[in-house]
């Protein structure tokens, strides 16, 4: 069965600190690896894209890795500000055309 | 010059109704999506078109009916609403989509909240 699994499912960090979000996935066959940021209340908004071939790409202040051989990506973000605060999903697209999406982990960035 | 629009933003309703949600966008993609976020934040792909042609139906039940009058729009129309399709619905555009991968970044709108009474 195809699953993303993300973790922390929420994080507490102060602004100006740097944090790392972790996701796990099982999805076979493997296309591509998307980040994606959701504020609350808004659409999901892209981060990142990284296909099999990509270990690393970054946007900003947000850094994707992904090691397709232990089938683990995980999201840094440096120097966080309060608009961090969001959640941040990470979705799997096998080439089955689907895509399956993690719950997500809900970060609070505070003073 | 918002790139996925959805109306209405906000939607209550009874049980029984039948209501439709409008999707459109601007940024010239052949294929757009439905989405739907349950209550724990859980996005779940409904359908897909590309090109006003149907090329992703999930298990949704047949009380869904998405419409694509053009490329440029896809409406979703809910026929006998039910307590459990309270949730955010989302649509999304993209480049063309391929049956083989998924490359091309999804743009998503900003939702619609769906409540049933």
């Amino acid at each position: 069965k195809n699953q993303v699994e993300q973790s922390p499912q929420s994080l507490i960090i102060l602004e100006g600190k740097n944090c790392t979000l972790q996701c796990n996935y099982t999805v076979s066959p493997f296309s591509n690896l998307r980040w994606y940021k959701q504020d609350t209340g808004r659409g999901p908004v892209s981060l990142t894209i990284m296909t099999f071939s990509e270990n690393t790409k970054s946007n900003g202040r947000y850094t994707a890795t992904l090691d397709a051989d232990t089938k683990q990506s995980s999201l840094h973000i440096t120097a966080s500000q309060l608009s961090d605060s969001a959640s941040y999903i990470c979705v799997v697209a096998g080439t089955a055309s689907k895509l399956t999406f993690g719950t997500g982990t809900r970060l609070q960035v505070t003073l | 010059d918002t790139a996925v629009s959805q109306t209405p933003k906000y939607l209550v309703t009874q049980m029984g109704n039948d209501k439709s949600i409008k999707c459109e966008q601007n940024l010239g993609h052949d294929t757009m999506y439905w989405y739907k976020q349950d209550s724990k934040k859980f996005l779940k792909i409904m359908f897909s078109y590309n090109n006003k042609e149907l090329i992703i139906n999930e298990t949704v039940p047949n009380r869904f009916s998405p419409k694509s009058p053009d490329k440029a729009h896809l409406n979703l129309h809910i026929n006998s609403l039910e307590l459990g399709d309270s949730a955010v619905y989302f649509c999304a555009s993209s480049q063309f989509a391929d049956r083989q991968s998924y490359s091309y970044e999804q743009y998503f709108g900003p939702g619609t909240r769906l409540t049933v009474t």
